[in-house]
């Protein structure tokens, strides 16, 4: 079974603070892992995607993320945010072993103050 | 941008009524999804094509049947729409399956009254 858990429904940084937004996952399998950033009124667009290659991944806009399978986590990182990050994050579980199955986290919507 | 598009973006309609959604691609990706968007859910699996006239069900398919006799089109319908399915729904495409970044369309707003 596959499941996601984004740890935080909202978090608010200032302009020029870091940024980690947390993802947990479960998978029975070894899962491809994606963070996609959803702007308000907008289709998502993808950050940044994990398929077992480097642990460390590095995304559009500054974005990061290290897959670490003993703790199963993905959590996305930014040094610096800026007032532009404002919007929702998912993260998201995919795999084709025991048949396709594609899991998105509930989302984390980003605030940004200036 | 991936050419991605959706019809209608905004519907209304009444209980009981059919009502058809339409994603059009000019990508000529084999994959294309059908999501739906709900506060507190994320993004949930309607259904997914992997090619003309091969589709499959998602997480939460019940309710809703899809077509594809085109690559580019790929059709969702709803037979006899529910308050409960009014959403946001996304179209997204792809290149590969479960490893490969998933195109997203703009979303339509249907509300079921």
């Amino acid at each position: 079974a596959q499941s996601v858990t984004q740890l935080d429904s909202h978090v608010s940084v200032s302009e020029g603070t870091p940024v980690l937004l947390r993802c947990n996952y479960s998978s029975s399998y070894s899962p491809s892992l994606f963070w996609y950033v959803q702007h308000p009124n907008k289709g998502l667009q993808l950050l940044l995607k994990y398929t077992s290659a480097a642990t460390l991944v590095k995304g559009i806009n500054g974005f990061e993320a290290e897959f670490k399978k003993s703790e199963t986590s993905f959590h996305l990182t930014k040094p610096s945010a800026h007032m532009s990050d404002a919007a929702e994050y998912f993260c998201v579980v995919s795999s084709n072993t025991g048949g396709f199955k594609t899991i998105f986290g509930a989302g984390t919507r980003l605030f940004v103050k200036a | 941008d991936a050419g991605i598009t959706q019809s209608p973006r905004h519907k209304v309609t009444e209980t009981g009524t059919p009502v058809t959604l339409r994603c059009h691609q000019t990508e000529n990706h084999r994959y294309m999804y059908w999501y739906r968007q709900d506060p507190g859910h994320g993004l949930r699996l309607i259904h997914y094509s992997y090619g003309v006239k091969d589709t499959d069900k998602g997480e939460v398919s019940d309710g809703y049947s899809v077509s594809r006799s085109k690559t580019e089109d790929f059709l969702l319908t709803l037979e006899s729409a529910t308050s409960s399915q009014t959403s946001v729904y996304f179209c997204a495409i792809s290149a590969g399956l479960a490893g490969a970044e998933q195109y997203f369309g703009p979303g339509t707003r249907l509300t079921v009254t």
